[in-house]
């Protein structure tokens, strides 16, 4: 299964964007690209998905190279509730052997400063 | 909606006893799956189901049983507990291989 690479952690201010990398260079075409965030002690939550295009929903934004092989989630003004592990993750959408399931990296701890 | 519950929330056992954690969701929903969480690490799978009456083996299913007798339900089993098994258990379900998982609040279960 494809894999995903993002940085450790990144850092960021209350009210500035936010940029988060993800370099998925062996995608396939069938794979979708996930975003999950993880707040403490908390399960993952959905943030974004997209498979070609841009996305953009109420919590982010996913900016998607045009070859594919990485993409950026975009938070537009960081909130101190926005500090979280964010994970990058490609979902198979075919009915082959991965069914669906979702393969989490380390992902980026996200720190919000005040 | 209450989503994904998961049962119990924090759980220790004795190395040799066995338990059983229960995951519901009420979204009609016919892929579940069940992860663990070790400190520091994401989240990797331990069995799956795409609807009610089938299982599958994830990265990481020694040690663990799982049954889905009602589409709503997804148990997972421990038959003898080991100390590595001390994790934190989520659950998560999804209607289709499109769209998002949905993930409960975790069981956090310590093996002595």
């Amino acid at each position: 299964d494809a894999k995903t690479t993002q940085p450790n952690s990144m850092e960021s201010n209350e009210e500035e964007p936010v940029h988060l990398p993800c370099n998925h260079s062996t995608i396939s075409g069938t794979d979708y690209i996930h975003w999950y965030r993880q707040l403490p002690s908390q399960g993952p939550e959905y943030v974004i998905h997209g498979l070609t295009s841009n996305v953009n929903n109420r919590m982010a934004s996913l900016a998607i190279a045009e070859d594919r092989k990485s993409s950026t989630l975009i938070l537009h003004r960081a909130t101190l509730r926005d500090a979280a592990v964010y994970y990058c993750i490609l979902s198979r959408s075919d009915r082959g052997s991965t069914l669906g399931r979702l393969y989490f990296g380390r992902g980026t701890q996200l720190t919000v400063w005040p | 909606n209450a989503g994904v519950t998961q049962t119990p929330k924090f759980r220790v056992l004795k190395t040799g006893q066995s338990m059983t954690l229960l995951c519901a969701q009420d979204m009609n929903h016919e892929y579940m799956y069940w992860y663990r969480q070790d400190p520091g690490m994401g989240l990797r799978l331990i069995h799956y189901s795409v609807g009610e009456g089938t299982t599958a083996k994830g990265e990481v299913p020694d040690g663990y049983n799982v049954s889905r007798l009602k589409k709503q339900n997804f148990l997972l089993g421990l038959e003898s507990a080991a100390p590595s098994q001390t994790s934190v258990y989520f659950c998560a379900s999804r209607r289709n291989t499109y769209n998002e998982q949905f993930f409960g609040p975790g069981t956090r279960l310590t093996v002595l």
